[in-house]
């Protein structure tokens, strides 16, 4: 079992469809991120959650919500998204301890490329 | 804000060194140099990281200048598997969520050549 994995590995949505994505990691860590990643675009974050409560939301659009139930599960739900939403959306997870936040590795999983017709 | 240059694109020869470099020089006391890569059709893997010393681990060494405000990747022996993009980020040991630090340039293509 990979440490972190995202379902659907594809998804295909209308403009008017509501569909979610899911992460899940097994490692026991205390942090969980989702990325959004566009063609010949760089990786942007897109949020950040720290022991369940969002730290960092980057003016993201409303369209997308995302849910942190417990430490080892991380939803984005996607809602009347447009085409240019169409991207590969990155989960990732971190152990980071207080006053030594920089050390945690950040471990990826494979990724669900969203397709917005 | 604390950002990192890289060159787009490098060519290797298979079985070869290969030295991609990272310039930061905005670089604060706190933060710590990360190194990742991403192979086609994959998320990002950690690859190494460090503060001040140099550093090495299975995949790769990483040179840190003296002021910090550059470091360079070292692959010693490329194989063709080592093809993919790396990216050199900046993590604040303090504030681990600030934006700035968690966010991956366009990083280096790196070719590599049987």
């Amino acid at each position: 079992e990979t440490g972190v994995t995202q379902t659907p590995r594809h998804l295909v949505m209308g403009m008017t469809n509501k569909k979610s994505l899911k992460c899940e990691q097994h490692l026991g860590h205390n942090a969980m991120y989702w990325y959004k990643q566009s063609a010949k675009k760089p990786l942007e974050l897109m949020f950040v959650y720290s022991l369940e409560e969002r730290v960092e939301n980057n003016s993201v659009p409303s369209r997308f919500s995302p849910e942190c139930p417990n430490s080892s599960h991380l939803f984005l739900h996607l809602h009347t998204l447009q085409p240019e939403d169409s991207a590969l959306y990155l989960c990732a997870s971190s152990q980071d301890h207080a006053g030594q936040g920089g050390t945690g590795e950040l471990f990826f999983g494979e990724g669900s490329r969203l397709t917005v017709l | 804000d604390a950002k990192t240059t890289q060159p787009n694109s490098m060519e290797s020869n298979e079985e070869e060194p290969v030295h991609l470099p990272c310039n930061h020089s905005t670089i604060s006391g706190t933060d710590y140099i990360h190194w990742y890569r991403q192979l086609p059709s994959q998320g990002p893997e950690y690859v190494i990281h460090g503060l001040t010393s140099n550093v090495n681990n299975r995949m790769a060494s990483l040179a840190i200048a003296e002021d910090r405000k550059s470091s360079t990747l070292i692959l010693h022996r490329a194989t063709l598997r080592d093809a993919a993009v790396y990216y050199c980020i900046l993590r604040d040991s303090i504030s681990n969520f600030g934006n700035e630090k968690l966010t991956f340039g366009t990083g280096t293509r790196l070719t590599i050549i049987p």
